[in-house]
């Protein structure tokens, strides 16, 4: 069945980094746009990043510019999301979401991986 | 990149119909017609109900339906029913191509 999973997430320090991953199953991975979408404890979702089919085009959210970086392995079925100098207001679920073929929707999503940014 | 403007929270009855507005600006809401709406419950991944601003995904009852008007866009929710209790955000696609989120609703189903 198609299924997003995520993983990497835990306790870090302040301005450490961490490399979240997402790994596809049951469609064609190299077809689709891919997301990264966060929600804060008792918040709600905040839209991240998203990167193209092929990752030639990438986009992301203001606070995290420069300190984030979302790629894929299309070759590995796995989204990644590269994240540096790590915040407190970074804690969050952060999950893995599918864009459609051509469209601007999220039809999959992960379960999530928590990242909790503490000194 | 600010967010899109939801009620904090609405209610209904059991049987009654609400609607959910979502609000942002002619570089998003207004702009496209690529309004998507997704329910959350507690502790889940979300889910999405209407994209487009007015197409259900297969398997999506028709008693959720989706509309736009200007730069606000709208979520109803016809026969509420209890399993409906969950929070609603609404996103969009941007002028910058990147997509936002409203701050979410919380449905309560009295």
């Amino acid at each position: 069945q198609v299924q997003l999973v995520e993983s990497g997430g835990g306790v870090v320090q302040p301005g450490r980094s961490l490399r979240l991953s997402c790994e596809a199953s049951g469609f064609t991975f190299r077809n689709h746009a891919m997301h990264w979408v966060r929600q804060a404890p008792g918040q709600g979702l905040e839209w991240v990043a998203v990167i193209s089919y092929d990752g030639s085009h990438k986009y992301y959210t203001d606070s995290v510019k420069g300190r984030f970086t979302i790629s894929r392995d299309n070759s590995k079925n796995t989204l990644y999301l590269q994240v540096n100098s790590l915040k407190t207001e970074d804690t969050a679920v952060y999950y893995c979401a599918r864009e459609e073929w051509g469209q601007y929707y999220m039809d999959v999503w992960g379960k999530g991986t928590t990242v909790t940014v503490s000194s | 990149q600010s967010a899109l403007t939801q009620p904090a929270s609405v209610s209904g009855s059991p049987g009654q119909s609400i609607a959910i507005s979502c609000t942002g600006t002619s570089s998003d809401v207004g702009g496209y017609n690529y309004v998507s709406w997704y329910q959350q419950h507690p502790g889940k991944a979300p889910k999405l109900m209407i994209y487009d601003v007015n197409n259900r995904p297969s398997g999506v009852s028709n008693r959720f339906s989706g509309s736009k008007s200007g730069n606000t866009a709208s979520l109803t929710i016809s026969g509420l029913q209890a399993e409906d209790e969950a929070d609603y955000y609404c996103s969009s696609y941007t002028s910058s191509s990147t997509r936002v989120f409203g701050g979410g609703t919380k449905l309560t189903v009295l």
